[in-house]
């Protein structure tokens, strides 16, 4: 079974700052998905960034940038020149490609961003 | 376009006591997932259904947790009776299909406290 480890339960960073949250996975498939999704205190969960296995560039959205390592089977997030709004909780998934079955998430990390 | 709605968005009862919850989807999304939130977790599926077909329902407690999908759209996800493990955020969450390009959508959940 695939498990997913967030080994950083809390994180803070001072606004305008960069910092990077990890991620390690455990699998033995080659084609899978790893996400990062973003929980603020409304609880909705917000898709952050996704990366396929396949590819070995990493994700980029804006400020958001991954270090995809597959050998290691490590996925960090990391978010640059920080805001008060990326204050959440941040989820790390996996998810099977060719597969319906839904994600496995982390435990997650709780980002605080200080003024 | 409307987001997933999910109601109650806060229920309280009684341990033995029963609760339903509803998830709308959104429109066109085929694909539709229940995930128990317990405190400081990450979401845990309990149930995805493929129109108002049931793909996954490997981590549903069966003996207490039931739902169902009428005409492939609407969902509840009914506890009777409940414990006090059961004390949680359920989020409901759809999307177009099983692809990894097809992103899941999220309610903002219903946090559940048994007393």
């Amino acid at each position: 079974a695939q498990t997913v480890t967030q080994s950083q339960p809390e994180m803070s960073v001072q606004e305008a700052e960069t910092v990077t949250l990890s991620c390690t996975y455990d699998t033995s498939e080659s084609d899978y998905y790893l996400f990062w999704y973003k929980q603020p205190p409304s609880r909705q969960m917000i898709l952050v960034i996704r990366q396929e296995a396949y590819k070995q560039q990493n994700a980029t959205e804006n400020r958001f940038s991954v270090n995809f390592q597959k050998a290691a089977k490590s996925f960090s997030l990391k978010i640059s020149d920080s805001q008060l709004g990326d204050a959440a909780m941040y989820f790390c998934a996996y998810k099977k490609d060719g597969s319906a079955r839904q994600l496995t998430f982390g435990s997650g990390t709780q980002l605080t961003v200080l003024p | 376009e409307a987001g997933v709605a999910q109601s109650p968005r806060y229920k309280i009862i009684e341990k033995r006591q029963s609760v339903a919850f509803w998830c709308n989807p959104i429109s066109g999304h085929a694909t539709l997932y229940w995930y128990q939130q317990i405190l400081g977790q990450g979401p845990k599926l309990l149930i995805q259904f493929q129109n108002n077909g049931v793909v996954d329902d490997s981590q549903l407690p069966k003996d207490r947790f039931s739902a169902e999908r009428l005409k492939g759209v609407d969902s509840t996800l009914k506890i009777q009776p409940a414990k006090l493990e059961d004390s949680a955020v359920y989020l409901c969450a759809s999307s177009f299909g099983v692809r990894p390009n097809q992103p899941q959508h999220f309610g903002d959940g219903t946090r559940l406290s048994i007393l």
